[in-house]
């Protein structure tokens, strides 16, 4: 089955400086890559997505990277804020395993004005 | 339009009892998935239902079981339960074929 690991664990950031969160997923059929967003005591929410067609995708200060090859894809926050302090899940599924998510273990990032 | 609901958003059990966690799913969507979230985690799939069936399993005992109801909503229902099973269960629900989920706010199961 699919096996999705996520780097770091933790992340502290400065203000306006940029956070970058990787992960790797082992199937190859998979070809959906979600991101949530996490606040503490909410339900995740989801702030950006990208299929395997697709290399890069970019929402405001958010952007996804994907390297199918490598099987690695990655989040970018540019100019960080305090609201964005939360943790971050990256996830996997494949087109025929719509809905069922593999989730990467959580990144809990810190903006300190 | 209303999102996804679940009752009740916070429950303490004994080990060995029972418990039935409720989903609503939101207006639209036909597919619920069940996800379990331990401290510090990601969320862990366990099943989806479709069509009033389970469509795919995840890692779980058979002592976690579900249900979905004509008008999409859904039951997951644990027995016996163990302290490990202590964690935050999330309802997800999707329209067939698309992936993208919308999450309920969780039923915090805490088991004594």
């Amino acid at each position: 089955g699919e096996n999705v690991e996520q780097h770091p664990s933790t992340l502290s950031v400065q203000e306006g400086d940029s956070a970058v969160i990787k992960c790797t997923y082992s199937d190859s059929a998979s070809n959906y890559f979600p991101w949530y967003k996490q606040e503490l005591g909410k339900r995740p929410q989801l702030i950006i997505d990208i299929r395997s067609n697709v290399g890069e995708k970019k929402d405001q200060r958010i952007a996804v990277t994907l390297n199918k090859t490598a099987k690695h894809f990655s989040l970018h926050i540019t100019e960080t804020q305090p609201e964005d302090s939360a943790v971050y899940f990256c996830a996997a599924s494949a087109t025929d395993s719509w809905g069922k998510f593999q989730f990467g273990a959580g990144t809990q990032v810190v903006v300190t004005p | 339009e209303t999102g996804v609901t679940q009752s009740p958003t916070h429950l303490i059990k004994t080990r060995g009892q029972q418990v039935t966690l409720r989903c609503s799913s939101q207006s639209g969507h036909n597919t619920v998935s069940w996800y379990q979230q331990a401290l510090g985690q990601g969320p862990q799939f366990i099943f989806q239902y479709y069509r009033e069936e389970e469509n795919g399993r995840g890692n779980f005992p058979p002592r976690f079981s579900g249900l979905q109801f004509p008008n999409y909503s859904s039951e997951l229902n644990v027995n016996a339960l163990e302290l490990d099973d202590s964690a935050l269960y999330l309802c997800a629900s999707t329209l067939s074929g698309a992936n993208v989920l919308t999450f309920g706010a969780g039923s915090r199961l805490t088991v004594l």
